[in-house]
């Protein structure tokens, strides 16, 4: 049973330019998770979502920053326009259910220059 | 609203030894946390969970230990083996689903 997986591992975008992350869930799990992490510090929460729906975008910047989980195929994260803070790792995690274990992937670091 | 945090950023812990890794938490309607660890450019790994209604649960070779009337947990890594050198994270899991970490706590074995 493959883990989750995410790609691109590793993105290097220009200023203004877009970023695509794609994230597999485990097999069997409908819930991802998207969480960022900056260096030296811990994981933020950012979008929860389920088969086609947004659950909970509440750690989302409201601007350049959208989130889908479409009925098949990967979750995407996008983000537009990217400037130099949007540099970190995110981190994409899935679950059964809720309530329960969450399993990360291997994260994509992005790295604006 | 909640926050979870360590008292300590780094730990450095002599191989066979024992490794005691604290975290507090500031939300006392929390009843789920986690511990994870996170090797230098991987995803968090799942260590082992708790809820509200437990005090003590044990894994192999750790245990999680929460006290809910001081809000502190911690994790005990019974010897300590280089493969242990990681960060590790406290989390708190709200709403069921919403994950908040800690900052970490960089566990550093010697040989």
């Amino acid at each position: 049973n493959a883990g989750v997986m995410q790609n691109p591992r590793h993105l290097v975008r220009r200023r203004g330019q877009e970023a695509r992350l794609r994230c597999s869930p485990m097999k069997g799990h409908s819930h991802v998770y998207w969480y960022r992490q900056l260096p030296e510090e811990g994981l933020k929460f950012m979008v929860y979502l389920q088969k086609e729906n947004i659950i909970d975008e509440s750690g989302m910047p409201k601007e350049r920053f959208s989130a889908e989980f479409p009925k098949e195929g990967p979750s995407i994260l996008r983000i537009q326009q990217v400037v130099r803070g949007d540099s970190a790792a995110y981190f994409c995690a899935s679950s059964p259910g809720r309530g329960v274990e969450q399993y990360f992937g291997p994260g994509t670091r992005l790295t604006v220059t | 609203g909640e926050s979870v945090g360590l008292h300590l950023p780094t730990l450095s812990v002599q191989e066979g030894d024992n490794s005691i890794i604290n975290c507090a938490y500031s939300n006392s309607a929390s009843d789920y946390f986690i511990w994870y660890k996170q090797e230098s450019g991987k995803g968090p790994q799942f260590i082992i969970d708790i809820r509200s209604n437990m005090d003590k649960r044990q894994g192999q070779r750790v245990t999680v230990l929460l006290n809910k009337t001081v809000k502190h947990l911690s994790l005990q890594i019974a010897a300590t083996q280089p493969g242990d050198s990681a960060v590790y994270f406290c989390a708190e899991n709200g709403d069921d689903y919403k994950l908040s970490f800690g900052a970490g706590t960089t566990v550093t074995v010697r040989a």
